[in-house]
């Protein structure tokens, strides 16, 4: 069964470091999320894309945040300069569709700590 | 804008029993989604289910329903003959909002599930 996988696992980086995180999303969907759970939390939705273009965005994500479709296959989620407050779960998904019936389905998650 | 509410922070069950986690959402969209994720100890977020709001019946998928009632605006997942491995926080969460963006999902804050043997 097709899935989403996602890259690292566990990324670890020092406060002002740069971090890519990456996806694969399931090969036939066109539409890709990012969402954020920080520990104990609930998942906050981050951004989604379609078509090479951010189609919409959450508060949370700003300047600091960015994402790319760099090839036909990975999607990935940009952080310019982390913060403490950017340690969490980070969970790409994909839909074949953008109506309110079609499922979402999400990658294992990178877990971002940042010192 | 849409809110899931779930209100039970932790439920207990006794393996093989069925238990009835609760979602209350509120949306003023006609056309809307409603999902349940379960998330292990590991991290994952795995679909379980899923329920439209112009379906007539209670979605089903295996040892998985939906009790969803559209006037009280609830979407309960049932979980019959619980196993062990069920034990999980359960995440509600809801599609909507046909004039914005591309219909994230909202979710609740989670049930967290143990089935004790």
């Amino acid at each position: 069964e097709p899935e989403v996988t996602q890259t690292p696992s566990h990324q670890v980086t020092q406060m002002g470091q740069e971090v890519i995180l990456r996806c694969v999303p399931i090969s036939n969907h066109l539409y890709f999320y990012w969402y954020r759970q920080i520990l104990g939390q609930k998942v906050e939705f981050l951004v989604s894309f379609y078509n090479n273009e951010i189609s919409e965005k959450s508060e949370i994500f700003d300047d600091q945040f960015s994402v790319e479709r760099p090839d036909g296959s990975n999607f990935t989620l940009k952080i310019r300069s982390t913060k403490l407050e950017d340690s969490a779960m980070y969970f790409c998904a994909s839909s074949e569709d953008r109506e309110p019936t079609d499922t979402q389905y999400f990658g294992p998650g990178t877990r971002l700590t940042v010192l | 804008a849409q809110k899931i509410t779930q209100t039970q922070p932790g439920m207990f069950v006794q393996e093989k029993e069925a238990v009835t986690l609760d979602c209350t959402y509120d949306t003023s969209d006609q056309s809307y989604g409603l999902f349940w994720y379960k998330q292990p100890s590991s991290g994952e977020m795995i679909f379980l289910i899923y329920q439209g709001s112009y379906d007539e019946q209670n979605a089903t998928e295996g040892r998985y329903s939906l009790n969803f009632q559209k006037a009280r605006k609830s979407a309960n997942l049932v979980i019959s003959a619980s196993q062990l491995g069920d034990s999980a926080m359960y995440f509600c969460a809801m599609r909507a909002d046909l004039n914005t963006g591309f219909q994230k999902l909202v979710f609740g804050t989670g049930t967290r599930l143990l089935v004790s043997p």
